[in-house]
């Protein structure tokens, strides 16, 4: 596809059931990044993918909240025993080089919220 | 550790000219950029700057001073669909060249 792909587009969830998101990012594209963004607030870093080296899981808030990333393709936020504070808008961008002036391109997101 | 700063809100007038500051802190340096959102939307792209200076683009211009770790934004001739958020966001260097955003400035443009 053109851009970045986000899915699902929204999900409900239940307290303390595990959930999945996926990222598709541009062809081509090496770094990945995630991010949550609560209503009305900043993008809060999760976790950052860099070519074929370690990823950067310095913002990821618990050890409820994982990630991978399958070579420089999709990746996958996986969430487990949701917690009411996890809603939010969950959002994956990727860019054509790790540093520079490679912008950023942003998927629309998936909306998480949990009852 | 990184922190930026940018203010809250801003409002302005249809026509007028307005400039979001923003200030941070880094561990390195290696570029600026500005993204905007619309409610509801993706960020998208603006602006980079990594050397000190102004950089324009059409009704946008964007400006760095690495020395005092501050930017701005300058929006020009204002119009409506400007209201947005606009986000600051800073590239650090070696082990911390992950992007960081601030918390955004929501702009609101009156006629």
């Amino acid at each position: 596809g053109a851009g970045v792909s986000q899915s699902p587009s929204n999900k409900v969830t239940e307290k303390g059931k595990d959930v999945e998101l996926r990222c598709d990012p541009i062809s081509g594209h090496t770094a990945l990044y995630w991010y949550r963004q609560r209503l009305g607030q900043g993008l809060e870093f999760l976790i950052y993918f860099q070519g074929n080296s370690a990823p950067d899981k310095s913002g990821l808030p618990s050890d409820r909240f994982s990630a991978e990333r399958t070579g420089e393709s999709v990746s996958t936020l996986t969430i487990q025993r949701t917690q009411q504070e996890d809603s939010a808008v969950y959002l994956c961008a990727s860019s054509l080089q790790t540093g520079g002036d490679s912008p950023l391109h942003f998927g629309n997101g998936t909306r998480l919220t949990v009852t | 550790g990184q922190n930026i700063d940018q203010p809250t809100e801003m409002t302005a007038t249809e026509g007028a000219i307005v400039q979001i500051n923003c200030t941070y802190q880094t561990s390195g340096f290696n570029g600026l950029f500005w993204y905007q959102q619309h409610a509801g939307e993706a960020p998208t792209f603006l602006s980079y700057n990594v050397l000190d200076g102004l950089e324009e683009k059409g009704r946008f211009s964007s400006f760095l001073s690495r020395s005092k770790g501050y930017s701005y934004l300058l929006l020009k001739e204002l119009q409506m669909k400007d209201s947005a958020s606009y986000l600051c966001a800073v590239r650090g260097s070696g082990g911390y060249n992950k992007l960081i955003f601030g918390a955004g400035t929501r702009l609101a443009v009156h006629p």
